[in-house]
Order: C-alpha cells, then sequence, then structure tokens
C-alpha cells in the first residue's frame, strides 16, 4: 500500500499563531488528499479533500478561512491551521486514496496542542 | 448521505477467543467496505477490506463478511492476541463516485485479555 508521512508529528503552540502540518505520499502520486481531525475517543471526521491543481473542497461547517489547504505537488499537501484557539488542539491526519483501487492509506497523524 | 452504526463500542475477550464487530449501512450504493486499526497516538492503519462483489474475504486470522441485502458487514478476529488491542473503525465508500471519500464508524475498542 502507499506510505504516508506527515510532519510534525506533534506540535505545541501559543494561541493565535499559525501551524503548518506536512503530509506527503512517499511511493504514490495523488492527486487527492483528505484531511481528518480526530478528538480522544471518537471516530474520525473529514474537513476537507485536498485537490492537486486546484481548491480544496471543505465539508460543511470546516471554516475554510481558519484551515488553508494547499496541493503543492503530487506527493505534497498542506494544513494550516491560522491563528489557532486551544478548540483547535486535536488529532489531524492526512490519508491518500490509491487511484483506481481507491483504497485510502492514512499518515500518522499529528497531534497539536494549542495553549 | 451515507451513515454507518458500529458495534459494540467496547469490547473485551480472553486471549485466543474470537471477536467480532458488526457494522450496518445506509446507502445502497456504498460498495467498498475498509477495516482500520488505530492504535494509541498512531493514524489508522488498513488491515482488511472487502468489495461488493465479494460475500467474505480471510487474510490469515482475520476475516469480514458482507451482507449487501441487509447492509451490514462484520470484522471477525479469531484467537486474539494481547497486540490485537486497539481501536478498529469499520468505513464505506462508492468508488463509482469518483470522490473516493469514505464514511467511518464511531469505532470499538477491543480490548483482549491476557
Amino acid at each position: 500500500g502507499a506510505v504516508v508521512s506527515q510532519h510534525p508529528s506533534r506540535v505545541i503552540c501559543k494561541s493565535g499563531t499559525s501551524v503548518k502540518i506536512e503530509c506527503r505520499s512517499l511511493d504514490f502520486q495523488a492527486t487527492t488528499m483528505f484531511w481528518y481531525r480526530q478528538f480522544p475517543k471518537k471516530s474520525l471526521m473529514l474537513m476537507a479533500t485536498s485537490n492537486e491543481g486546484s481548491k480544496a473542497t471543505y465539508e460543511q461547517g470546516v471554516e475554510k478561512d481558519k484551515f488553508l489547504i494547499n496541493h503543492a505537488s503530487l506527493t505534497l499537501s498542506t494544513l494550516t491551521v491560522t491563528s489557532a484557539h486551544p478548540e483547535d488542539s486535536s488529532f489531524y491526519i492526512c490519508s491518500v486514496p490509491t487511484g483506481f483501487t481507491d483504497t485510502q492509506y492514512f499518515g500518522p497523524g499529528t497531534r497539536l496542542t494549542v495553549l | 448521505g451515507e451513515n454507518v452504526e458500529q458495534h459494540p463500542s467496547t469490547l473485551s475477550v480472553q486471549e485466543g477467543d474470537s471477536a467480532v464487530i458488526k457494522c450496518t449501512y445506509s446507502d445502497s450504493a456504498s460498495n467498498y467496505f475498509p477495516w482500520y486499526k488505530q492504535e494509541l497516538g498512531k493514524g489508522p492503519q488498513l488491515i482488511i477490506d472487502i468489495r461488493s462483489n465479494v460475500g467474505e474475504k480471510k487474510d490469515q486470522r482475520i476475516a469480514v463478511t458482507l451482507n449487501k441485502t441487509a447492509k451490514h458487514f462484520s470484522l471477525h478476529i479469531t484467537e486474539t492476541q494481547p497486540e490485537d488491542s486497539a481501536v478498529y473503525f469499520c468505513a464505506a465508500g462508492d468508488s463509482g463516485a469518483g470522490s473516493y471519500q469514505l464514511t467511518f464508524g464511531k469505532g470499538t475498542k477491543l480490548s483482549v485479555i491476557p
């Protein structure tokens, strides 16, 4: 299956700062990547679909100006949490669907803590 | 949209026993059903998946069954081991829609007692 990495694995920041999370597909070129958010002991909530060469598609209720997504290349998507606040603290995970087979492979996740 | 229900939310079994997790889905167009295992602090790991043209699939100690008529699918783990302890998520998707999106169940925390 596809190998997906995320960086950083964990980040602690002060309220009001912006944080960038990278998702890389190491062995598969992905025109689409997904970004999920997961609260403790909860399921995965799809935030947005990252599209290479075009704007991201956001799920209902997700602020696109708050969570900026850039799909810079076929192997890299970034999620920037702008003006982060404590309620943005969460586990953020990206996934890569492997095209024709539609199987999704997840990254290891990024733990964001906003103080 | 699709809705996936997963039961039970927690499951404890003795080492060596079998574990069964069940999911139901609402959208008859869904045709792809993966199962993921998530260990604490890590991303979900795909363990097995099944498509709607197949009723059962097995991979060593893990098997998945699908009943399209009843819109439910189940994960079976035999001869459980302590390292099987994790949270398991089922999901459903419609590959024909071209969006590759999945709808996830709420997860089952499996504890295997040595």
